[in-house]
């Protein structure tokens, strides 16, 4: 069965401008949680979503947001982009929220700010 | 605040010998503990995980220890072999809440 799928795999926007990532988790899947990844700072964690209300959220400012649509699949938006953005978003989908040891991650989307 | 960390950012490793990678955390209430690899170019894959009610948890070449008092987990790989070239991360959960992950320790097998 197909993977979590996300696109665009590679971007490069501008300071100040906004990005939208895409995520579609494997079917079935109803849980979406989104994390970035920087050097040195490991996998942060960004939101949650499942049945298309955010159950968790990370410690990430307001320029930071998401939603997950009735078919399960989910976005992520970034506005202001600032360079410090510039990382690895990784999306990833399990069966039900929470469920550590289910939970697949897609190959991601690196996102470079100039 | 890292509630999660391990503190070797890499480590080598012959071929064949034993690689020990370490992880501490702060919170008491962390239940639930993983191990993730991820390859460069790929998504984090699940490696093994730990219940705070174990002390080990074996699958194959695969052995995770916790030990709460001292809140610290290692992930032994014996032997290591060239595909285990990765980067590791640990992993914490309370309950049904977010995963929280340290920062990763790049190991590297020396053939």
């Amino acid at each position: 069965k197909a993977g979590v799928t996300q696109t665009p795999r590679y971007l490069i926007k501008t300071r100040g401008q906004q990005v939208t990532l895409s995520c579609s988790p494997i079917s079935g899947h109803r849980s979406v949680s989104w994390y970035q990844q920087t050097p040195g700072q490991g996998l942060q964690f960004l939101f949650e979503y499942f049945s298309e209300t955010q159950r968790n959220k990370g410690n990430f400012p307001g320029r930071f947001s998401g939603r997950q649509f009735s078919n399960s699949r989910s976005e992520m938006n970034v506005s202001t982009l600032e360079l410090g953005d510039s990382a690895l978003y990784l999306c990833a989908s399990s069966p039900s929220w929470g469920a550590g040891n289910t939970i697949y991650f897609g190959e991601g989307s690196w996102l470079t700010v100039v | 605040d890292q509630q999660v960390k391990q503190n070797s950012p890499s480590l080598s490793v012959q071929e064949g010998r034993i690689s020990i990678l370490n992880c501490d955390y702060t919170n008491s209430m962390f239940d639930y503990f993983l191990w993730y690899k991820k390859y460069p170019a790929e998504g984090p894959t699940f490696l093994i995980s730990i219940s705070s009610i174990k002390d080990k948890n074996e699958d194959g070449r695969f052995t995770v220890f916790l030990n709460k008092s001292a809140k610290h987990l290692s992930l032994h790989i014996v032997p290591s072999q060239p595909g285990d070239s990765a980067v590791y991360f640990c992993a914490a959960i309370i309950g049904n809440e977010k995963l929280t992950f340290g920062t990763g320790t790049r190991l590297t097998i020396i053939p």
